[in-house]
């Protein structure tokens, strides 16, 4: 079971505006630690795809934006496109078991473009 | 650019020890920590822990009694040692590393898949 809470999937048409949630606790999200956002094809490496909650490294099309609240932070792609089918992953940095911390990651949402 | 280039025994049985390497081209040598990360088949990614140059190491809390991850014999080289290994860390191991100022993984090396099976 994983510390940060994804849907298991979510589905959209190509052109359409799809969102992703990441829902933590007050040991991650809501201890104010940034969320990340990884996009994993199979086989691949997975690629950050949005670094501190809202930035977009060099070379991420600008359709993908993210967002954060108080115990939860969301990754947007609008405009669907086919190249978009992938697993995404949200991490962040938890707390609760370790006085130091360590990296947690959600459980991955399956995007499928129908 | 930064590139990773990792490797390591592929099939290994219950109770043996596995060890993989990491090679950091390009950078990346200072102002970064060195990661491991794996992703079971069919699951999630899952931190391991890390290691800073010069500085020390921390582990994720379920493996931390398994894992250790140290440098190389060269300035741009880290290990992931997990012993006791069982069915269960069968699994795609990348190397990564994440800058200090952040802890968003950065760059990612290619998987090295590890199998455990008698």
């Amino acid at each position: 079971q994983s510390v940060l809470t994804q849907p298991p999937s979510v589905s959209g048409a190509p052109g359409q505006r799809v969102t992703i949630s990441c829902t933590g606790s007050s040991s991650n999200i809501g201890a104010g630690y940034d969320v990340h956002w990884y996009q994993h094809l199979p086989g691949t490496a997975p690629k950050l795809v949005i670094f501190s909650n809202t930035n977009r490294p060099s070379g991420v099309p600008d359709r993908f934006s993210g967002s954060r609240s108080a115990t939860s932070a969301s990754l947007a792609i609008t405009g669907l496109q086919s190249e978009d089918e992938a697993d995404y992953y949200c991490q962040s940095f938890d707390t609760s078991l370790t006085g130091y911390g360590y990296v947690v990651f959600g459980g991955g949402t399956k995007l499928t473009v129908l | 650019q930064v590139q990773l280039q990792q490797w390591g025994a592929g099939l290994l049985k219950p109770s043996e020890t596995l060890s993989l390497t990491c090679a950091v081209y390009g950078g990346a040598l200072s102002g970064y920590s060195w990661s491991w990360i794996r992703q079971p088949p069919g699951k999630g990614l899952e931190w391991i822990g890390e290691i800073i140059r010069g500085g020390g190491t921390s582990y994720s809390p379920p493996l931390e009694s398994r894992a250790t991850i140290s440098t190389g014999r060269s300035e741009n080289q880290f290990s992931l040692s997990l012993t006791s290994v069982t069915a269960a860390d069968t699994a795609t191991y990348f190397c990564v590393v994440r800058p200090l100022t952040a802890y968003y993984m950065e760059v990612w090396g290619k998987g090295t898949t590890v199998t455990v099976s008698s």
